[in-house]
């Protein structure tokens, strides 16, 4: 069966803080994405990666970065956590090679930043 | 830019029929999904469509008219486990495949 993990479900940080949040999918898929979903605003894509060590910019990158160097893992990185990236942070993993745009999604992680 | 509307919120009795619309404005268009998220769970892919014309899969059916700029999902016999917030999402080009998420309708199934 198809999964992809999130490290937490919940998570306090203070402002200003570094925050990681992590992502591994056991499907060996080559696109990894993370989102961040907010009440009225649906789910925005801030990066993904489409292989190891590599990645681009989704719709909202600003205050984010990630890392991927591993296939299965792909980190989301906040380097000084404000308040407005409280939210909830889904990582989803899709193969390559399909026509239908299906993505596997995550538990999701989440944060408040206080 | 890129935009997908949707109803806020749908309410429907148990054991109806619910449409859920999605009208899009993307720069570029490849195709539409539709997903379920329910309360505290992940999103999870339920349809696509990247020709015109109804597509079936059990009790829900999602259409796509490309010259409407617009979608729909189709929930028949809808159950309790219905209740959820759906999502459309349209491809778009723009390099390893991006999709955009509409803002979501929270569908309440009641008895």
């Amino acid at each position: 069966d198809v999964k992809v993990t999130q490290s937490s479900r919940y998570l306090v940080k203070r402002t200003g803080e570094k925050v990681f949040l992590e992502c591994v999918q056991d499907m060996d898929h080559e696109n990894m994405f993370w989102y961040r979903q907010d009440p009225g605003l649906g789910l925005r894509l801030i990066y993904f990666s489409y292989d190891v060590k590599m990645k681009e910019k989704g719709d909202i990158p600003e205050g984010y970065s990630v890392s991927r160097e591993k296939k299965e893992r792909f980190s989301l990185i906040l380097e000084s956590a404000s308040t407005n990236q409280t939210s909830m942070y889904l990582c989803a993993s899709r193969e390559s090679g399909t026509q239908n745009y299906e993505q596997y999604f995550g538990p999701g992680t989440r944060l408040t930043v206080t | 830019g890129q935009s997908l509307e949707q109803p806020s919120e749908v309410t429907a009795v148990e054991g109806a029929i619910v449409q859920i619309n999605c009208t899009y404005q993307t720069s570029g268009f490849y195709g539409l999904s539709w997903y379920q998220q329910h309360d505290g769970g992940a999103p999870t892919f339920l349809s696509y469509n990247a020709l015109d014309g109804l597509e079936e899969t059990g009790r829900f059916s999602s259409f796509l008219s490309r010259s409407d700029s617009y979608g729909y999902l189709l929930l028949q016999e809808l159950q309790m486990k219905d209740s959820a917030s759906y999502f459309c999402a349209a491809g778009r080009p723009g390099g390893y495949q991006k999709v955009t998420f509409g803002t979501g309708t929270k569908l309440q199934v009641i008895p």
